[in-house]
């Protein structure tokens, strides 16, 4: 079974701009999440989709959006790029299912955004 | 507000020895926790999960140990191997929807 992909791996943008980054989760997987990874500060938590809707939502700010496809596959846009942004954004997939109920999430290789 | 906290940076062990990760957590909420290794430039892979039912799940050469009532959850790494080497992220989700809270990370370098 093929992994969680992202594309792209690597983008430098300057302030100001936005981006968009793409998630395909593994093939059944129905909830994609998000997460933006610094120094120091882990795996912080952006947001989490689940059937095109989405259904928890971290403490960033609105310039950091997203969006889930019938397929499963998710977007996640930044718009007006601080040099703050710079990070790794991870997404992973789970199945979704009812809460309660013991799931793992699996990563992809995360995209590596550096903001000039 | 970090809910789940890793307090050691990094952590360096003889290969052969034991490694140690520790994570505490503040929310009693939590019932399900993980524990992910995480190389260069790629991203977390999944290692070990326990529920809040059980107190020890072992997989291998690795074992996690969960005291509830500490809010304390430990990785153990019998023996460690060079390849071990790697960042270590503890991870916990509650019994009310698929969020998952991560810690810093604690970085394991296993010595030849």
């Amino acid at each position: 079974k093929a992994g969680v992909t992202q594309t792209p791996r690597y983008l430098i943008k300057t302030r100001g701009q936005q981006v968009t980054l793409s998630c395909s989760p593994i093939s059944g997987h129905r909830s994609v999440s998000w997460y933006q990874q610094t120094p120091g500060q882990g795996l912080q938590f952006l947001f989490e989709y689940f059937s095109e809707t989405q259904r928890n939502k971290g403490n960033f700010p609105g310039r950091f959006s997203g969006r889930q496809f019938s397929n499963s596959r998710s977007e996640m846009n930044v718009s007006t790029l601080e040099l703050g942004d710079s990070a790794l954004y991870l997404c992973a997939s789970s199945l979704g299912l009812s809460a309660g109920l013991e799931e793992t999430q699996y990563f992809g290789p995360g995209t590596r955004l550096l903001v000039l | 507000d970090q809910q789940v906290k890793q307090n050691s940076p990094s952590l360096s062990v003889q290969e052969g020895r034991i490694s140690i990760l520790n994570c505490d957590y503040t929310n009693s909420m939590f019932d399900y926790f993980l524990w992910y290794k995480k190389y260069p430039a790629e991203g977390p892979t999944f290692l070990i999960s326990i529920s809040s039912i059980k107190d020890k799940n072992e997989d291998g050469r690795f074992t996690v140990f969960l005291n509830k009532s500490a809010k304390h959850l430990s990785l153990h790494i019998v023996p460690s191997q060079p390849g071990d080497s790697a960042v270590y992220f503890c991870a916990a989700s509650p019994n009310t929807g698929n969020q998952f809270y991560f810690g810093t990370g604690t970085s394991l370098t296993v010595i030849p």
